[in-house]
């Protein structure tokens, strides 16, 4: 069965430090992958994703993320965190062309704590 | 980009009881799902709702324990039938942009704890 792993459960990093929180996935077809956050009391959202073309992609508030096809990962980053990047990041799988929501399947998702 | 209204955000309930979650999405989507987080773990699909017909149920969630109702293109309820301690989760209703195929939009989540 398909699976996601996140390789951290809580991080903790002082303001400035450089960010990267890590996603492998397992499934050998074609796939779409996002990154969503949960800042604290608001609900989940996106904050990139790739579907095809430059496996390097960029999404809100400096983040981007690699895909790395051949490692089956997609890891994020981010150069400098900052305070309000506080949140819980959760990577996803959508398996198959074109699917659905249907067929997205999460990680258990890092929290990132970020001290001033 | 959908915006998704969930209640109640939070309740605890009692053992053997049932809770009904409510989802208002302010925009006509064909698909709404929903989505459980049990504590330290992923969100997962139990199941997705499509107006006008039975709800599509995954692998190890069942009707007559998560009734779902989809009474028109903007609403759908969750029920938590018969609950016990273990029921007790995150419960999250989302809907897809159909010119975002795959990519979710959620509500804010009802934080159910059952004692």
């Amino acid at each position: 069965a398909q699976s996601v792993s996140q390789h951290n459960h809580h991080v903790i990093l002082s303001e400035a430090a450089s960010l990267e929180l890590g996603c492998n996935y397992s499934y050998g077809g074609t796939v779409n992958l996002f990154w969503y956050v949960q800042y604290p009391g608001q609900h989940l959202q996106l904050l990139l994703k790739y579907f095809s073309g430059d496996p390097l992609v960029k999404g809100i508030k400096g983040f981007e993320a690699e895909f790395i096809k051949s490692k089956f990962s997609f890891n994020l980053r981010k150069p400098s965190v900052q305070w309000s990047d506080t949140a819980e990041y959760f990577c996803a799988v959508n398996v198959g062309y074109g699917g659905s929501q249907g067929n997205l399947i999460f990680g258990k998702g890092t929290k990132l704590s970020v001290k001033p | 980009s959908a915006v998704i209204s969930q209640k109640p955000s939070r309740d605890i309930c009692q053992r053997g009881t049932s809770l009904t979650i409510q989802c208002q999405v302010d925009s006509q989507v064909t698909m709404m799902f929903w989505y459980r987080q049990q504590p330290g773990q992923s969100l997962t699909l139990i199941a997705t709702a499509n107006q006008g017909s039975e709800a599509t149920y995954e692998s190890g969630f069942v009707i007559d324990k998560f009734p779902i109702s989809r009474p028109n293109l903007t609403f759908s309820t969750l029920t938590v039938s018969n609950m016990s301690p273990e029921d007790s989760s995150i419960y999250l209703c989302s809907v897809e942009d159909v010119s975002r195929i795959g990519e979710a939009f959620f509500g804010q989540g009802t934080r159910l704890t059952v004692v």
